[in-house]
């Protein structure tokens, strides 16, 4: 089984809409992250957490929230969608002793119409 | 905040060959990891390395921290060895990452 999982893989969705995506780790780690990758470049911070009571901004942090349900999950939503926010969104997570490699999930596709 | 550039944007190797990735980062860090993102999307961690020098298989890399930048050595290429490959990079505590552009690899058989 993966260690990081996100749901939906794909989304479609209107402008307006609010929707969430979701992560689930079992790797045990404290630290949490959501990223944004628009085609042909790098990936962007948008939020991370470094546990269940502590939530930070990222870089792009306008037009999202998110939530720190549990240690293993992290939630990302949309307040109201727009097609600029078409992207593919990854979650990552670390543990602060096992030198800070971050981990990613498989990526969720969502497609803002 | 802190720059990363990455080069060259695109490498098409032929089967078998070697090839060399660079990093460059504006400003001192303490993270610095490598990335391999396959055709389908998923991101795979290659390497940790803020510093020194690491081997793992056909892949190796080192970090000139003094001097800014990380090199990523692909020897005795392979088609699965296509994809993007990410260079990202921390300076702060807690681990956030700025990611460069990436090197986009084709390798033909």
């Amino acid at each position: 089984d993966a260690d990081v999982t996100q749901t939906p893989r794909n989304r479609i969705t209107k402008t307006g809409k609010r929707i969430m995506l979701e992560c689930s780790q079992t790797k045990g780690h404290d630290r949490m992250y959501w990223y944004r990758q628009d085609p042909g470049l790098g990936l962007r911070l948008i939020y991370y957490s470094f546990d269940v009571k502590d939530i930070n901004k990222g870089e792009i942090s306008d037009g999202y929230s998110v939530s720190r349900q549990a240690q293993a999950k992290f939630s990302l939503s949309l307040e109201s969608a727009i097609p600029n926010q078409t992207a593919l969104y990854f979650c990552a997570t670390s543990d602060w002793d096992r030198q800070e490699t971050q981990y990613f999930g498989p990526g969720t596709r969502l497609l803002v119409l | 905040g802190i720059q990363v550039e990455q080069s060259p944007p695109d490498l098409i190797l032929q089967e078998g060959a070697n090839s060399t990735l660079r990093c460059n980062f504006s400003d001192s860090v303490n993270n610095l990891q490598w990335f391999h993102q396959n055709p389908w999307g998923q991101l795979i961690n290659l390497f940790y390395i803020p510093s020194g020098t690491k081997q793992n298989g056909r892949l190796s890399a080192t970090t000139v921290a003094t001097e800014r930048y990380s090199l990523l050595y692909i020897s005795s290429s392979q088609t699965t060895d296509s994809g993007v490959y990410f260079c990202a990079v921390g300076r702060a505590a807690g681990n956030k990452l700025t990611f460069g552009g990436g090197t986009r690899v084709l390798v033909k058989p």
